[in-house]
């Protein structure tokens, strides 16, 4: 069970704007960069946003994000029927020792284009 | 355009060693603060990251797995390895490797290879 939460799934209209959320803690969102990936079925996972808010060369504009205290967003604007994908937040967890450190995922959330 | 490539058996027995190699091309993987990792997806799960290394053998994993698990690299073949030892039926996956950066994380992925732990 990932501790980094997202809703299981969120849906849209084309041409609408949707937010999808990752709920973290201190020891991770509220300390590290977060990061988003767009995947679609049996493909591999494609980075979207890197250290919060940055988008990398190719992804469109309109994938934005944002980051406050202990939770992320993705915010998709236009809404298009390619975009229906699974997002998975990252992020790196502090743990409570040196051992305790790793990289997390949050459990990912279907987005369906209605 | 760097690509990454993983191979190794589809079916492992309970109980026995998962092996994965992922091979590097078009880019050395000799890079200075670049790791190269391993992250896995269970069917209709979500994604786990396993373990990462750099070109100097600089390692770190996952410390649920950690006591399963090895990661090596061989950078005159420009290729590094996943040992997951003591296989059960819940490490069936699509296992992929990936390179990430301090800015990046993981920003360039294999294809993914899927492997099954069957009897």
């Amino acid at each position: 069970q990932s501790v980094l939460t997202q809703p299981l799934s969120a849906s849209g209209t084309p041409g609408q704007r949707v937010t999808i959320s990752c709920s973290g803690s201190t020891s991770n969102i509220g300390s590290n960069f977060v990061y988003w990936y767009q995947q679609f079925p049996g493909t591999a996972p494609k980075l979207l946003i890197y250290r919060n808010t940055e988008r990398p060369s190719g992804v469109p504009d309109r994938f934005s994000a944002s980051k406050s205290g202990t939770s992320a967003s993705l915010a998709i604007s236009g809404l298009r029927a390619e975009d229906e994908a699974d997002y998975f937040c990252a992020v790196f967890d502090d743990g409570h020792d040196n051992l305790s450190r790793r990289w997390m995922f949050g459990g990912g959330t279907r987005l369906t284009v209605l | 355009q760097m690509q990454l490539q993983e191979s190794g058996p589809g079916l492992v027995k309970p109980s026995e060693t998962l092996s994965l190699t992922c091979t590097v091309s078009g880019g050395s993987i000799s890079l200075a603060d670049v790791y190269w990792g391993w992250v896995r997806q269970a069917p209709g799960r979500g994604l786990e990251w396993i373990a990462s290394i750099d070109y100097t053998g600089r390692k770190s994993s996952n410390p649920s797995l950690r006591s399963r698990v090895s990661i090596s690299v061989v950078t005159s073949k420009n290729e590094f390895s996943l040992r997951l030892r003591s296989v059960t039926a819940a490490d069936t996956s699509v296992y992929y490797c990936a390179r990430h950066d301090d800015l990046h994380f993981m920003d360039v992925w294999g294809t993914g290879i899927t492997v099954t732990v069957s009897s």
